[in-house]
């Protein structure tokens, strides 16, 4: 199993410019999430989803959108970057609820974004 | 609605002493608790977590927690530490499992 991976690594855009970061996993877990981590700040979610074809908000959505056609991707996408943007973003997976409580989630490497 | 707060924003012990990292937690009801670990440019990994079942949590590594209901705390401790604990540490709090609530974390050097 690869687990949770998160592509690209490192991008650098410019403010304006859109682009998609892509995570994926094969664990066959129904939650999947979003994460973004500043310094001081822990990590916030940005969005979530308990399926393919459901997505729901989280605490920071504002720039972002998503998307769930399968149950394996869930990519994020920024409509037109900003400085605020800036930061490390971290995908997450886990069975959902109906499988039972506390269900671990799992986390990609993470995704370094640099918006100038 | 659901809050942590991560007392120490470093911490640092020698190769050897005991580890202890503060997190009180703000819980409309009864919470579950986590503790993740963050190691330099890695992803994050569940050390351990409370889910009502026991107040005294053991997880990997050595490490363990006692959640305290009365104090709203949920500390990690370890009896020695080792120069890979070197790391950042997250207390996490989920009344809805799925959404989780991270403190602004622990960073935990250990020196020789």
């Amino acid at each position: 199993n690869a687990g949770v991976t998160q592509t690209p690594k490192f991008q650098v855009l410019k403010t304006g410019q859109s682009m998609t970061l892509q995570c994926a996993q094969d664990m066959n877990h129904e939650y999947m999430s979003w994460y973004r981590q500043d310094p001081g700040m822990g990590l916030r979610l940005i969005h979530y989803s308990v399926g393919a074809g459901i997505t729901d908000q989280g605490e920071v959505p504002n720039g972002y959108n998503v998307s769930r056609s399968t149950t394996e991707d869930f990519p994020l996408r920024l409509l037109s970057a900003a400085p605020s943007q800036t930061s490390v973003y971290f995908c997450a997976s886990s069975y959902s609820y109906d499988r039972g409580p506390y269900n671990e989630q799992f986390f990609g490497p993470g995704t370094r974004l640099t918006v100038l | 609605a659901q809050s942590v707060t991560q007392l120490d924003s470093h911490v640092s012990v020698s190769e050897g002493t005991p580890v202890l990292l503060r997190c009180n937690y703000s819980s409309s009801y009864s919470p579950s608790l986590f503790w993740y670990v963050q190691h330099p440019n890695k992803g994050l990994q569940l050390l351990l977590k409370y889910t009502s079942a026991a107040t005294l949590v053991k997880g990997i590594n050595g490490f363990e927690a006692e959640f305290k209901k009365s104090e709203t705390s949920f500390h990690l401790t370890k009896p020695s530490a080792h120069m890979s604990d070197a790391a950042e540490y997250f207390c996490v709090v989920s009344d809805d499992f799925q959404k989780l609530v991270f403190g602004t974390g622990t960073r935990l050097l250990v020196s020789p």
